[in-house]
């Protein structure tokens, strides 16, 4: 299957600092990724949907001023977590699709903000 | 309503029986369906992606379509250990709007 690379896979950082995510798809373009949150024993959880070139849309109760997503190229998206607290620490996953056929994902982040 | 629905679990089941996993939807327009897996702490991969209606199989998996009930289905067959995750099903339109299960935690008993 395709390959989508997330960087970093943990991550550490204080409260209030900003932390920036990547997600490369290395093998196609990918017109659609998607970025999840997803704390201990839970399910997946829709953060955001971006469209390369395009203004994120973001799920309820998604704080789009802390959840900064940019989606510069086909193959390149960014989350990063502003002013981050210790009730952002999670692991956050990425995924890539093109034209909403099969999705990919991402290693996945582990963020803890201490 | 949610448009995809999908049983959280967990589901128990001893080693080598066959195990059968569903979703069901709202939406008449999706076209592509898939089947994920994750295992804890790992990011989800892709088992299974069919198009329309129909059966696919790949090794001990098979997936079916049913498009007239809106209903997908994945089966495990000869259940291992090591098929003990959480299965999410997944599915697009032409929009190419993808919408996630909520994914269904399954246990093997050896």
């Amino acid at each position: 299957g395709a390959v989508v690379s997330q960087h970093p896979s943990r991550v550490i950082c204080k409260s209030g600092t900003s932390v920036k995510i990547e997600c490369r798809s290395l093998d196609f373009q990918a017109t659609t990724m998607f970025w999840y949150r997803q704390f201990p024993k839970q399910s997946l959880m829709l953060m955001a949907t971006s469209n390369e070139g395009s203004k994120a849309t973001y799920e309820q109760g998604v704080e789009k001023d802390k959840f900064l997503i940019n989606h510069a190229s086909l193959t390149l998206s960014t989350l990063t977590v502003t002013s981050a607290h210790p009730e952002d620490s999670s692991f956050y996953i990425c995924s890539a699709t093109w034209m909403g056929r099969e999705a990919f994902f991402g290693q996945g982040t582990r963020l803890t903000v201490v | 309503q949610k448009e995809v629905e999908q049983d959280p679990g967990p589901l128990s089941v001893p080693e080598g029986a066959i195990v059968s996993l569903n979703c069901t939807y709202s939406n008449s327009a999706f076209q592509y369906f898939m089947w994920y897996r994750q295992y804890s702490r790992k990011g989800p991969e892709l088992l299974m992606y069919t198009y329309s209606s129909g059966n696919k199989e790949d090794g001990r998996f098979t997936a079916q379509v049913d498009k007239s009930s809106k209903y997908i289905s994945l089966f495990i067959r000869d259940s291992q250990p090591s098929d003990s995750a959480t299965y999410l099903c997944a599915m697009s339109d032409s929009n190419y709007q993808l919408i996630w299960g909520a994914g269904t935690k399954l246990i093997i008993k050896p």
